[in-house]
């Protein structure tokens, strides 16, 4: 069984277009993450959810929309798409901060590409 | 979150035990010190962590010092599926979760 599951695993768009990414995880994790991966290979976290709040924002375009349907999805849509928004995106789960350990768990991820 | 230091790269032999080094000196008493690697194109993955005291998985070991200012990941018995980026990172228990990614060691595993 899929712990973090992400879909698509390859997207390649067009400038200018809107597209979601979709992330579930069957964990019972009550907090869901966002990463981007760069092509130099740096990993940066975008945002986080605990309990479908938003707890973690970082200085992300607000053309990227994340969105908790339910705790054990956090889905991305990205407005108006940039080449420099081209990047794998990695979705991530967890227990809740502070509640002791609590390893994320990443999904396969998702390779963005904008031409 | 405290910052780590790694060496950008490691070579080790299959069946050898693999030693990563991370320097943590500015790291202070309640924050964690995890080990998590990435393997080729895949998303990462939580090796182990630890608090004061030496820790063991089955994935692997982890040492930190007396003073907690440096840390190695021990994996005993190195395959090659082993060859990723490892990256060391250290965090308060109770914030928000956020994970900081150094550009950590790139250890390759070789026949």
């Amino acid at each position: 069984d899929t712990a973090v599951s992400q879909t698509p695993k390859y997207l390649v768009t067009q400038m200018g277009n809107d597209k979601s990414i979709k992330c579930e995880q069957n964990l019972g994790h009550d907090t869901m993450y966002w990463y981007k991966q760069d092509s130099k290979k740096f990993l940066k976290i975008m945002f986080s959810y605990n309990n479908k709040e938003l707890i973690i924002n970082e200085t992300v375009p607000n053309r990227f929309s994340p969105k908790s349907p339910d705790k054990a999805h956090l889905n991305l849509h990205i407005n108006s798409l940039e080449l420099g928004d081209s990047a794998v995106y990695f979705c991530a789960s967890s227990h809740a901060p502070g509640t002791g350990s609590y390893e994320q768990y990443f999904g396969p991820g998702t390779r963005l590409t904008v031409t | 979150d405290a910052k780590t230091t790694q060496p950008p790269s490691m070579d080790c032999a299959e069946g050898r035990a693999a030693n990563l080094p991370c320097n943590h000196s500015t790291i202070s008493g309640n924050e964690y010190v995890y080990w998590y690697r990435q393997i080729h194109s895949q998303g990462p993955q939580y090796i182990i962590h630890g608090l004061k005291n030496n820790e063991t998985n089955e994935m692997a070991s982890l040492i930190i010092t007396e003073d907690r200012k440096s840390s190695t990941l021990i994996l005993p018995h190195a395959t090659l599926r082993d060859t990723a980026v490892y990256y060391c990172i250290v965090r308060v228990a109770s914030n928000t979760g956020k994970l900081i990614f150094g550009q950590g060691t790139t250890l390759q595993v070789k026949p």
